[in-house]
């Protein structure tokens, strides 16, 4: 089983609906991620969390928010989703304490089309 | 504010030729330095990081890269491509002194590699 699980894989919904990507983990850390790609852009990142209590936003917030339910555990919802928020989500995990440190791990990544 | 510039959006090459995919980064402060890559379909995976020390790093399948800091540098290399290297490569950094350790990545290079 991957580390860092992503759901829906893929979703595809209409203007105005409101979406939930959820991201689970399995690698015990506390930091995590939600990163958007889109072709030519890289990643951009919309919020990312050090714990349940600590949430933070990223680069393109706006229009988005996060639930952190537990530390294995971070959401991502549209609450009234449009067409340019059709992009491929990361979830990423990362412990800057161990030997890992700086390093993200990524889920596979949930794919958003709005129509 | 950090930025990544990876020039080269599509890199073509053929099998066992050597390869070299160009990122330049700016930045007030010393950073870490990542690159990742993504096979289609997946989540992004580390090839390697440069946190400190020797400027020359190998990563997993023998691609390595090198800290240039006079010409904010860290291109990777890799003597002798194959088809399974087709890809797309995000080049990342990330501030020393942040500690969310968030990165900002590139806009990425996808490498191919052609018989």
């Amino acid at each position: 089983d991957a580390d860092v699980t992503q759901t829906p894989r893929n979703r595809i919904t209409k203007t105005g609906k409101r979406i939930m990507l959820e991201c689970s983990q399995t690698k015990g850390h506390d930091r995590m991620y939600w990163y958007r790609q889109d072709p030519g852009l890289g990643l951009r990142l919309i919020y990312y969390s050090f714990d349940v209590k600590d949430i933070n936003k990223g680069e393109i917030s706006d229009g988005y928010s996060v639930s952190r339910q537990a530390q294995a555990k971070f959401s991502l919802s549209l609450e009234s989703a449009i067409p340019n928020q059709t992009a491929l989500y990361f979830c990423a995990t990362s412990d800057p304490t161990g030997k890992d440190t700086g390093e993200l791990f990524f889920g596979e990544g949930s794919r958003l089309t709005v129509l | 504010a950090q930025s990544v510039t990876q020039l080269d959006s599509q890199v073509p090459v053929f099998e066992e030729a050597p390869v070299e995919l160009r990122c330049n980064y700016s930045s007030s402060v010393s950073v870490y330095l990542f690159w990742y890559v993504q096979y289609p379909n997946q989540g992004l995976q580390l090839l390697l990081k440069y946190l400190s020390g020797s400027t020359l790093v190998k990563g997993i399948n023998g691609f390595e890269a090198e800290f240039n800091k006079s010409q904010t540098s860290f291109h990777l290399r890799k003597p002798s491509v194959h088809i399974s290297d087709t890809a797309e490569y995000f080049c990342a950094v990330s501030p020393w002194m942040d500690s969310s350790y968030k990165l900002i990545f590139g806009s990425g290079t996808r490498l191919l590699v052609r018989p």
